[in-house]
């Protein structure tokens, strides 16, 4: 089955415990985006990454690092974890588009979310 | 900044009825998304509608979009207790990425 997985679904952790949240896909898709979501604030993109190896920033990236080494998996580290990153947080992956330049402008699969909660 | 911003916020209906979102953005777009999502759960994609396309539909779902007027509306027909989730836009312009607005929560009471 085609799909993206996040894993730690749910987690409590302190504040500046480093933490990583996984995420891999099995479509071979090129781009993988990082998001979280808030109340009264939607969705908002953290990073993101066009293909192996190749990373950019989102509309939120502070207190966020991402890693590319392998073209299913895309990890999202928080060095030194805030009570402000308590959120809940969604990878997702699509093809590139093969028209245009940017983002991928196809259609994204998400994973089913990883609730973070930082005291 | 949000590109799409849904209208209503919040849409509760009754079962049977129809239900219609809007989403309005600010600057030209490729492609316009309408994704769903459960409490908690992850976006799921509905339909996409090229900017060169004016509707399309799948099963009970119909999206128009109307470039002139930067907007596009969701129309669920025949609307089931399973349809209660919260619904998103999403736009995607030339050379820039993907931007969701904050959603529609619609509720279908049984």
């Amino acid at each position: 089955e085609a799909q993206v997985t996040q894993n730690p679904r749910y987690l409590i952790t302190v504040t500046g415990k480093k933490l990583t949240v996984t995420c891999s896909q099995n479509m071979n898709h090129e781009y993988m985006s990082w998001y979280r979501q808030d109340p009264g604030l939607g969705l908002r993109q953290i990073y993101y990454s066009m293909n192996v190896e190749v990373t950019d920033k989102g509309d939120v990236p502070e207190g966020y690092k991402v890693s590319r080494k392998e073209k299913r998996n895309f990890p999202l580290i928080l060095e030194s974890p805030s009570p402000n990153q308590t959120s809940l947080y969604f990878c997702a992956s699509s093809s590139r588009s093969r028209t245009g330049v940017g983002q991928g402008a196809n259609v994204l699969t998400f994973g089913a979310g990883s609730r973070l909660t930082v005291l | 900044s949000q590109q799409g911003e849904e209208d209503p916020q919040a849409l509760s209906i009754q079962e049977g009825e129809n239900a219609t979102m809007n989403c309005s953005y600010k600057t030209s777009i490729n492609n316009l998304q309408w994704y769903r999502q459960n409490s908690g759960r992850g976006l799921v994609h509905l339909i996409l509608i090229r900017s060169n396309e004016r509707e399309k539909h799948s099963g009970r779902l119909r999206v128009t979009l109307d470039t002139s007027k930067k907007s596009s509306s969701l129309l669920i027909t025949a609307s089931r207790a399973a349809d209660t989730a919260s619904y998103f836009c999403a736009t995607k312009a030339s050379g820039s990425r993907l931007t969701f607005g904050e959603g529609t929560q619609l509720t279908v009471n049984p």
